[in-house]
């Protein structure tokens, strides 16, 4: 079956302007969640979906981003006024059953952004 | 606050060699231990995991340990081939108590392994 798909895969911006990335989970899988990993580093947890309800906003970096899910499917990740230390690959991942007990999570292969 | 420390940064081996990834974790509440395989340009895959209440866990040329008490996990990568060369992540999770807790992984930095033909 298709895996989580992301787009678009590579997007250059400038600086300021507003960018929306999108993440399509594996059919079925309840859970969401939006990662962010800079260049060499390990994975930042940004935010979590059960559904269309976010309960864990905790590591959104700042009120530039916010993320939305309707139909608890199809997710996006909107930056606003976009800075440069947004550059970065966000990683959109899915898992079938849901919190409380953490599940298997799937990863799809990355929005790269670069913010000039 | 919650983190993962993951040792070494940069690993090579030759091929037919063992590779032996460590890791140490901060929330004693963790139960759960993943490992990704991240390929060049490729999003994270896993390849084993583990929960707390088994010590050892293997798959075929892979295998991962846990010492709860102190609070560190490793990957063990048997008879190493050119393919294995990745960067692998671990990571650790908790089961929440409702369903608007859990979920959220906490990923150590990363290892790059190079394995030598």
């Amino acid at each position: 079956g298709a895996g989580v798909s992301q787009s678009p895969s590579n997007k250059v911006t400038e600086k300021g302007k507003d960018v929306e990335l999108r993440c399509d989970p594996i059919s079925g899988h309840t859970a969401l969640y939006w990662y962010r990993q800079s260049l060499g580093q390990g994975l930042e947890f940004l935010i979590y979906f059960q559904g269309n309800s976010a309960p864990d906003k905790s590591g959104l970096p700042s009120d530039r981003f916010s993320a939305e899910r309707t139909g608890g499917s199809v997710s996006t990740l909107t930056i606003q006024r976009t800075q440069q230390e947004d550059s970065a690959v966000y990683l959109c991942a899915s898992s079938l059953r849901p919190p409380p007990r953490t599940d298997t999570q799937y990863f799809g292969p990355g929005t790269r952004l670069t913010v000039l | 606050g919650e983190n993962v420390e993951q040792h070494p940064s940069t690993l090579s081996v030759q091929e037919g060699d063992s590779a032996v990834i460590k890791c140490t974790y901060s929330d004693s509440a963790s139960n759960y231990f993943p490992w990704y395989k991240q390929e060049l340009g490729k999003g994270p895959q896993l390849i084993i995991d583990i929960r707390s209440n088994v010590g050892e866990k293997k798959d075929q040329r892979i295998a991962v340990t846990l010492n709860k008490t102190a609070k560190h996990f490793s990957l063990h990568i048997t008879e190493t081939q050119p393919e294995d060369s990745a960067v692998y992540f671990c990571a650790a999770g908790r089961d929440g108590t409702v369903w608007r807790e859990g979920g959220k992984l906490i990923f150590g930095q990363g290892t790059e392994l190079s394995v030598k033909p």
